[in-house]
């Protein structure tokens, strides 16, 4: 099925560092979403987009919609060791119709030297 | 209130047992749904609800039996599962797609099924 690129796979960086993630797809989306999720826990949404170069921010987390409406990126600043888990972005493809499907990433592991 | 709670959070059965699952969310959304996920890989949609009629189902075996009691109430069924369906369930819930409304989906914390 349809599946979004997510980059990096994984990443290890030292506290403090800031970090970037990507999505892509070679389609046009409606909305892109991102994810956190900690083991054996349920996703948790950190940032909703759904206009083209929209730039929204929580906290220290920072992502933006494409202006292509095919890629999306997330941005962690001053990460701390709290931030390790997995990433994932989601989206709603613009031809979904009454489908509400997402697409997903594989996901951007993170951990976090402390 | 963003809550989507499930239970129970973790769940061992047997190939012949039945239980359910639950889910429960009250942010007054419309629309609701099953996921299955592996370790370390995205969520799999298994069934959406839209105004809690079955919608979407994305060719899951019957041993996998979806309900929607109400707006505000999901379950899914489990009979004669196998090992390989062990895995993280997640329900989540979000508005209605169309008319503008936002569609971000919030998950619950999960259920860990292990089937023996």
């Amino acid at each position: 099925g349809q599946q979004l690129n997510q980059s990096p796979q994984s990443m290890f960086i030292q506290e403090g560092e800031d970090v970037s993630m990507n999505c892509t797809s070679s389609s046009i989306f409606n909305t892109w979403l991102w994810y956190k999720q900690d083991p054996g826990e349920g996703p948790v949404l950190l940032i909703a987009l759904y206009k083209a170069g929209e730039l929204t921010s929580n906290g220290r987390l920072t992502a933006q919609f494409g202006i292509t409406r095919k890629d999306s990126f997330l941005n962690i600043s001053a990460s701390i060791p709290s931030d390790v888990g997995i990433y994932f972005c989601a989206g709603l493809p613009h031809n979904a119709g009454n489908n509400r499907k997402l697409i997903w990433g594989l996901g951007t592991s993170l951990a976090v030297n402390p | 209130d963003t809550e989507v709670t499930q239970t129970p959070k973790h769940l061992v059965m047997g190939m012949t047992n039945k239980k359910s699952l639950k889910c429960e969310q009250h942010m007054g959304h419309r629309a609701m749904y099953w996921y299955k996920q592996k370790a370390k890989k995205p969520p799999e949609l298994m069934f959406v609800y839209s105004y809690e009629k079955l919608s979407i189902n994305e060719s899951v075996p019957s041993r996998f039996s979806p309900e929607c009691p109400n707006s505000s109430l999901l379950n899914l069924h489990l009979h004669a599962l196998q090992p390989e369906d062990s895995a993280l369930y997640l329900c989540a819930s979000s508005q209605v797609p169309g008319g503008g409304l936002k569609t971000e989906a919030f998950f619950g914390q999960g259920t860990r099924l292990t089937v023996v």
